[in-house]
């Protein structure tokens, strides 16, 4: 069973340009959130989609978006980059709804904003 | 959500037993008990859940107390792979899949 895939895996972007990131889910969930993690911040939850539903979001600009597609593919953009965006992005797959559910996470896409 | 604390760093030999434990005072009655291990540039990977007493897979243990406001991982025998960082989350279904992460427990195992 293949696990969860994001890409790219890296990605270097320049100062108010955009980007967007991908996550294919495990085959089967239909759960997916994302994270950012940085150095400084630590591992910190965006948000988390459910048949293509926004089911949470955290505490992050309205620069940060995303939207996921009926066959549980997820997708995140940032418009207008910022230096602090840089960052390792995490996408995580559950198979159901529920903090006691197993997230599986991606490897990551390490974006560096310059 | 359930605020957790734990140890910063930890240090260890191959072959010894590491107690990972974590503070989470203000856990809630629904909430369960997750940990986490990351290896750097790399996504979390699930190690064990429980809700109260004893969970044992064939990776770990996870010892909670009948009060709940802590628990334990434990890891037998590490080797120099279980280098990584430890996360202990707290959480129940009205989450959703929002996982809240501390700033885990890094550990270091010297040959």
């Amino acid at each position: 069973k293949a696990g969860v895939t994001q890409t790219p895996r890296y990605l270097i972007k320049t100062r108010g340009q955009q980007v967007t990131l991908s996550c294919s889910p495990i085959s089967g969930h239909r759960s997916v959130s994302w994270y950012q993690q940085t150095p400084g911040q630590g591992l910190q939850f965006l948000f988390e989609y459910f048949s293509e539903t926004q089911r949470n979001k955290g505490n992050f600009p309205g620069r940060f978006s995303g939207r996921q597609f009926s066959n549980s593919r997820s997708e995140m953009n940032v418009s207008t980059l910022e230096l602090g965006d840089s960052a390792l992005y995490l996408c995580a797959s559950s198979l159901v709804v529920g903090s006691n559910t197993e997230a599986f996470f991606g490897q990551g896409t390490r974006l560096t904003v310059v | 959500l359930a605020k957790t604390t734990q140890p910063i760093s930890m240090d260890s030999y191959e072959g010894q037993e590491v107690n990972i434990t974590c503070s989470h005072n203000n856990i809630a009655t629904n909430d369960y008990i997750t940990w986490y291990q990351q290896f750097p540039s790399q996504g979390p990977r699930f190690i064990i859940q429980g809700y109260k007493t004893k969970v044992t897979n064939e990776v770990a243990s996870l010892f909670i107390p009948a009060d709940r406001k802590s628990s334990t991982l434990s890891l037998p025998r590490v080797s120099l792979s279980d280098t990584a960082v430890y996360y202990c989350l707290v959480g129940g279904n009205n989450a959703g899949n929002m996982l809240t992460f501390g700033g885990g427990t890094r550990l270091m195992v010297k040959p």
